[in-house]
């Protein structure tokens, strides 16, 4: 079975330049979270889709970052424009377990890179 | 306070040493507990759940108190491939997965 699949790896854009990272999670996993580890610091929750709604999206950190779902299946997070400040891993995970009691299983991440 | 506090480690420990960290969470409601393991550059897997009367696998064990709101992780005989970051990751509000800066582990020879 397929683990959760993140596209790009990396990616390096310039300041005011736009980014969209996808992220195709285990099939059959209603719930999708995206998370953003910032250079020495922790995991920070951004979003959560339970299918293709957004269940919680307190993480988001401005409007400048737009989560989609369609259809429930993949999900797309366009940073637009992208600051120097949005450079981190920006990692997808997904969980079939609704409220969160189990495993999340987590992509490799997308590298951003913003110069 | 932050929601997850973990000791700012690293650790580092002789190959066969038992090493122990704590992870203080500020939610008193979280009902649920996980530990992660991350190597380097790669992505957060589960390493074991934390469970309300303590639990082992194999050579972790994990407790959590819910008075003093912290749980432990305790490694024995530590292997070379034991070294990675320890994850702590607590309920948050809304159910949320809360996770901790993390400890880093180095095992040496």
């Amino acid at each position: 079975e397929a683990g959760v699949t993140q596209f790009p790896s990396h990616s390096v854009i310039e300041k005011g330049q736009t980014v969209t990272l996808r992220c195709d999670p285990i099939s059959g996993h209603d719930n999708l979270y995206w998370y953003r580890r910032v250079m020495g610091k922790e995991i920070k929750f951004l979003l959560h889709f339970v299918k293709e709604s957004k269940q919680d999206e307190s993480g988001m950190p401005n409007n400048r970052f737009l989560a989609e779902r369609t259809g429930g299946t993949y999900s797309t997070l366009k940073v637009q424009p992208a600051e120097l400040e949005d450079s981190g891993v920006y990692f997808c995970a997904s969980s079939q377990v609704e409220g969160w009691a189990g495993e999340l299983f987590f992509g490799e991440g997308s590298r951003l890179t913003v110069l | 306070r932050k929601e997850v506090e973990q000791d700012p480690g690293p650790f580092n420990v002789p190959e066969g040493a038992t090493v122990a960290f704590n992870c203080t969470y500020s939610n008193s409601a979280s009902q649920s507990f996980f530990w992660y393991r991350q190597d380097c550059r790669k992505e957060p897997k589960l390493l074991m759940s934390v469970y309300s009367s303590g639990n082992e696998d194999g050579r972790f064990t994990a407790q959590l108190n819910r008075a003093s709101q912290y749980i432990s992780l305790l490694i024995r005989d530590s292997k070379l491939s034991d070294s990675a970051t320890y994850l702590c990751v607590v309920e948050g509000g809304s159910y949320i997965p809360t996770f901790g800066r993390g400890t880093s582990l180095i095992v040496h020879p």
